[in-house]
């Protein structure tokens, strides 16, 4: 079955860098277009971004664009995303879905998220 | 830019309908998803493209859209179904995704 697993989370500065994973099995990664979804604790879940299976369209949430990036890795079935100058607003769980769907996303899988959380 | 409004809130008495509305500024072609958030875990989709439900959810719930509001109906709500509900909306014409902030559901 679908496994999304997601890692490299902490606590880090503001203003610092960090890197996410998150591992994916169970399904032909390399097919999927791939999202990142954030939720802060006791918040709503705020989209990221989101990277073609060929990774040659990625789209950025404006809280986020030039300060993230996302990546993948299609020989290790890895997606990653690179954030720089983290704020405190960056504080969240940090989640990565698949969607089936190149049109129109939807995500019904979801792994149990990283936390991030940035405070100085 | 694309904003989805839900009501902070909703109750229901168990065994009655439960109705989540999610209102958009244009829907056109866009179709609606909804996640259904249990404390602690990650969100379950529970309808997708307006009105088709993944395979295990319970028939009890329901998706529908009309004009600029979707509606997730919830029927014979149980106790299990409190939760917090999103809707979503996102595409690649648009390249990007918006939530709605999301329906604590009150089960009384």
């Amino acid at each position: 079955q679908v496994q999304l697993v997601e890692s490299g989370g902490g606590v880090v500065r503001p203003g610092r860098s960090l890197r996410l994973s998150c591992a994916a099995s169970g399904f032909t990664f390399s097919r999927y277009g791939m999202h990142w979804v954030r939720q802060a604790p006791g918040k709503g879940l705020e989209w990221v971004a989101f990277l073609s299976h060929d990774g040659r369209a990625e789209y950025y949430a404006d809280s986020v664009k030039g300060r993230f990036t996302i990546s993948r890795d299609n020989s290790k079935n890895t997606l990653y995303v690179q954030m720089n100058n983290l704020r405190t607003e960056d504080t969240a769980f940090y989640y990565c879905a698949p969607t089936r769907d190149d049109y129109n996303y939807f995500f019904d899988h979801w792994g149990q998220g990283t936390l991030v959380t940035v405070s100085s | 830019s694309f904003v989805l409004t839900q009501p902070p809130s909703v109750s229901v008495a168990p065994d009655r309908t439960a109705r989540i509305t999610c209102g958009g500024n244009n829907f056109g072609r866009k179709t609606v998803h909804w996640y259904q958030q249990k404390p602690g875990q990650a969100p379950v989709l529970v309808i997708y493209y307006d009105k088709d439900r993944p395979s295990g959810v319970p028939e009890r719930f329901s998706g529908s859209k009309s004009g600029n509001t979707a509606t997730l109906t919830i029927s014979r709500v149980e106790a299990g179904d409190e939760a917090d509900y999103f809707c979503q909306v996102g595409d690649g014409i648009s390249e990007r995704v918006v939530f709605g902030g999301g329906t604590k559901l009150t089960v009384l």
